[in-house]
Formats: structure tokens, C-alpha cells, sequence
């Protein structure tokens, strides 16, 4: 089955600083690559995701690039503000199986 | 709409009790999921179904039985509860077409003593 590695486990930037998150996924078959954000007490809600024939999408001040030659994918937050503080997590998809990987855990100091 | 709402938030439950967790989505999704999710392992599927009246297992389905007898619900199970099914339980739907975006749940805290 698929496994997907999510570096680092945990993060903490400046206020306005950029912060960068990696996944790498195993199965070469997954073809759709979203980003989930959990706050606390609640459940992941989608921020932005990638199709495996898409290099890179761009959402205000989110971005996601794939390689799939490499089979990885990154989440880079630019201008970070404190709203961003929340656990992120990466996922891989092939048909209706979505794989996530463990999570990291950004906080945003002011 | 109310999106994916599940029962109940909380709750604690000693070893050897049963229960069963109801998820419920508004939005006319063929796709419905069980996820637990414990620190440091991300969420991981149990269950999922692809339309009413089916069920397949996921990656960590043992110990668990799930029920899909009408579209919007989907039941997770625990027939017999052990400590280790201590964990944060979401659910989650999708359209079977498109990106299949996953729209989950507030969650269940479930404590098994």
C-alpha cells in the first residue's frame, strides 16, 4: 500500500517568515496530492491540493510543488501570520483511498 | 448545511463495552470514511464506503464494524472496546467524481478505560 513520510514533525517561524513542509510518497500510481490544516479541537479541512499532472499551484499565500520523478511534494506558506499556527498534513490518493502522512505541527510567533 | 456532524462529541467507555458512532453529511456524498487518529500517526482509515449498503475495509479495520443502510449515515462499531482503541475518531465524505475532496467531521473523543 501507499506510505507517505511528512517532514518535520514540528515547526516554529517568525511572524512573516516563510515556512516549508515536505512529503514523499511511495506508490507512483497516487495521482492527487492534497494539504490539510487541523486546528485545535476541530477536523482537517482542505487548503489547497496539486494533480500529479500539475507541477505547482499558487493560492494568495500558499503554494504546492510535485515532483514526481521523485515522488514528493512540498507546502510553502509565505508572509506567515499567526492564524497559520495549526497542525498540517499531507496526503496521496489513488481512487477513493486517501493516505495521510503524520503531520506537523507549525506555530507562528508573533 | 450543516456538512458532516458527528455523535457523540465525548465519551468514555470501560474495556469490554460496546458503542457505536454516527456520522452524518448533508451534502449528497457517495463517499463516506472512518479515521482514528492518535499522536504522531496522522489519521489512519478503517473503514470507508463508496455508495449505500457497501463497506470496505481500510488500513486499520480490526476491531471495528461499520453499517452504510442509508446514504447520508455511515456507523462505526465497536463491539467489544480494548484501551487501545483510545483515540480521536473523524469521519469524512466526498463526490465520487472530481478531486474528491474530503470534508471531515468535528471528531469523537473516545476514552476506553
Amino acid at each position: 500500500g501507499e506510505n507517505v513520510e511528512q517532514h518535520p514533525s514540528t515547526l516554529s517561524v517568525q511572524e512573516g517568515d516563510s515556512a516549508v513542509i515536505k512529503c514523499t510518497y511511495s506508490d507512483s500510481a497516487s495521482n492527487y496530492f492534497p494539504w490539510y490544516k487541523q486546528e485545535l479541537g476541530k477536523g482537517p479541512q482542505l487548503i489547497i491540493d496539486i494533480r500529479s499532472n500539475v507541477g505547482e499551484k499558487k493560492d494568495q499565500r500558499i503554494a504546492v510543488t510535485l515532483n514526481k520523478t521523485a515522488k514528493h511534494f512540498s507546502l510553502h506558506i509565505t508572509e506567515t501570520q499567526p492564524e497559520d499556527s495549526a497542525v498540517y498534513f499531507c496526503a496521496a490518493r489513488f481512487y477513493q483511498k486517501v493516505t495521510f502522512g503524520t503531520g506537523t505541527k507549525l506555530q507562528v510567533i508573533p | 448545511n450543516a456538512g458532516v456532524t458527528q455523535t457523540p462529541k465525548f465519551r468514555v467507555l470501560k474495556t469490554g463495552q460496546s458503542m457505536t458512532l454516527l456520522c452524518a453529511q448533508d451534502m449528497n456524498h457517495e463517499y463516506m470514511y472512518w479515521y482514528r487518529q492518535d499522536p504522531g500517526m496522522g489519521l489512519r482509515l478503517i473503514h470507508y464506503s463508496v455508495g449505500e449498503g457497501t463497506t470496505a475495509k481500510g488500513e486499520v479495520p480490526d476491531g471495528y464494524n461499520v453499517s452504510r443502510l442509508k446514504k447520508q449515515n455511515f456507523l462505526l462499531g465497536l463491539e467489544s472496546a480494548a484501551p487501545s482503541q483510545t483515540s480521536v475518531y473523524f469521519c469524512a465524505s466526498s463526490y465520487w467524481t472530481g478531486t474528491n475532496e474530503q470534508f471531515f467531521g468535528p471528531g469523537t473523543r473516545l476514552t476506553v478505560l
